[in-house]
């Protein structure tokens, strides 16, 4: 079983939609939890990052960590055709080692 | 410029060949790491570096090495290239000291025929 699991998609969506990426992980240890975005043949970059359970909020993204059920969620108000992308959920118990998500792929269809 | 630069940004080998993928930072960190992606399986953790001194093998070391010739580079190698090893590689930086972020470079293509 991996450690993350994240469905790969892909996801298509309509101009202004609200849409919700979602992982599961096995390890309770896990403390820190992110969301990184990845545009097409550049690295991933960090989006939000949320430390055990609760919700951010930033801007548009709002991202959840439900901690009892080992879950963890990123939703995209009002989606826009730049926010077209490749979202992976990373996970971490607070040392060096990040464990990532396979990554959601994600369209917005102006 | 970019702070994490990876060099080349594509590569075609044949099956056999030795390749050096390098990469340079100037973001100041002492953490450096060597991943892989492919589809449906995320980012695969190659080898890392706490410091120029400081290496290890990640979850996939077997057939690539690395050097750490400074702080701010860090080269991985394919000693004897073979097809399962086409895929995209990126690099990272992190600072110890921050909220464990990972800065990524722009990635390399590599494909081995």
């Amino acid at each position: 079983q991996k450690e993350v699991e994240q469905d790969p998609g892909p996801l298509s969506v309509p101009e202004g939609a609200i849409v919700s990426l979602n992982c599961t992980y096995s390890n309770s240890a896990f403390q820190y939890f992110m969301w990184y975005r990845q545009y097409s043949r550049k690295g991933p970059e960090l989006l939000m990052y949320t430390y055990s359970s609760g919700n951010k909020e930033d801007g548009r993204f709002t991202a959840q960590v439900d901690k009892s059920s080992k879950y963890i969620s990123l939703f995209i108000r009002d989606s826009q055709p730049s926010d077209s992308a490749t979202y992976l959920c990373a996970v971490n118990t607070g040392g060096f080692k990040t464990i990532f998500g396979a990554g959601t792929r994600l369209f917005v269809k102006a | 410029d970019a702070d994490v630069t990876q060099t080349p940004r594509n590569r075609i080998t044949k099956t056999g060949k030795r390749i050096m993928l390098e990469c340079s930072q100037t973001k100041g960190h002492d953490r450096m790491y060597w991943y892989r992606q492919d589809p449906g399986l995320g980012l695969q953790l190659i080898y890392y570096s706490f410091d120029v001194k400081d290496i290890n093998k990640g979850e996939i070391s077997d057939g690539y090495s690395v050097s750490r010739q400074a702080q701010a580079k860090f080269s991985l190698s394919l000693e004897s290239a073979i097809p399962n090893q086409t895929a995209l590689y990126f690099c990272a930086t992190s600072d110890p000291w921050g909220d464990n972020e990972q800065f990524f470079g722009p990635g390399t293509r590599l494909t081995v025929l």
